[in-house]
């Protein structure tokens, strides 16, 4: 069964630097999702993506991130100056279509930021 | 808005026993679906089950089961004969639907988590 892949599973960066995560998507997927989670609490939604344009963000999405999608395949999350608050869990998600069909989630990048 | 409550933050039962993980939710949707997910402690997220609204029959997957009532909107997960390996983070999910607004239009809220431990 095709899945969605994400690299790296664990990122540890200093404060203040760029970091970008990956995240493959399944190939006929057309929706796409990144989700946070900071340790202890509940999976909250960042942005969507469709159609090579983000559909909505939520209020964490603020001016340090940014997503796209360069080559058709690859749809990256940008953190442009990481704070410690950024330490979380990053999950992609995709689906073909939406609200009937589950979310088909990453296996996640762990974020730790120094 | 959309919300999605598990009131349960941490359960504790020793193996064998039967557990019910409880969520409720809001929403404005007259049609909706629901997701379990599961995250087990390597932390990825496995989706267990999906239900839409128009069907409120009880399902059963071998130890799982789930009752959905939309009078209570409720949405609770049974596990039968509990297991150590069942020991994980359950979350209840619900996707926006299309009266959400195009944009949010599959968005999912998930709710708190249910920390289920299961002891040997």
């Amino acid at each position: 069964e095709p899945e969605v892949t994400q690299t790296p599973s664990h990122q540890v960066t200093q404060m203040g630097q760029e970091v970008i995560l990956r995240c493959v998507p399944i190939s006929n997927h057309l929706y796409f999702y990144w989700y946070r989670q900071i340790l202890g609490q509940k999976v909250e939604f960042l942005v969507s993506f469709y159609n090579n344009e983000i559909s909505e963000k939520s209020e964490i999405f603020d001016d340090q991130f940014s997503v796209e999608r360069p080559d058709g395949s690859n749809f990256t999350l940008k953190i442009r100056s990481t704070k410690l608050e950024d330490s979380a869990m990053y999950f992609c998600a995709s689906i073909r279509e939406r609200g009937n069909q589950p979310q088909h989630f990453g296996d996640g990048t762990r974020l730790s930021i120094l | 808005a959309q919300k999605v409550t598990q009131a349960q933050t941490e359960i504790s039962v020793v193996e064998k026993e039967d557990v019910t993980l409880d969520c409720v939710y809001e929403t404005r949707d007259t049609t909706y679906y629901l997701f379990w997910y599961k995250q087990p402690p390597s932390g990825e997220l496995v989706f267990l089950i999906r239900r839409n609204s128009f069907d409120e029959q009880n399902e059963i997957s071998g130890r799982y089961s789930w009752n959905f009532q939309k009078s209570t909107s409720s949405f609770n997960f049974t596990i039968t004969a509990s297991q150590v390996v069942d020991s994980a983070v359950y979350f209840c999910a619900l996707p926006a639907g299309p009266n959400a607004g195009g944009t949010s239009y599959g968005k999912l809220t998930f709710g708190q988590g249910t920390i289920l431990t299961v002891h040997p």
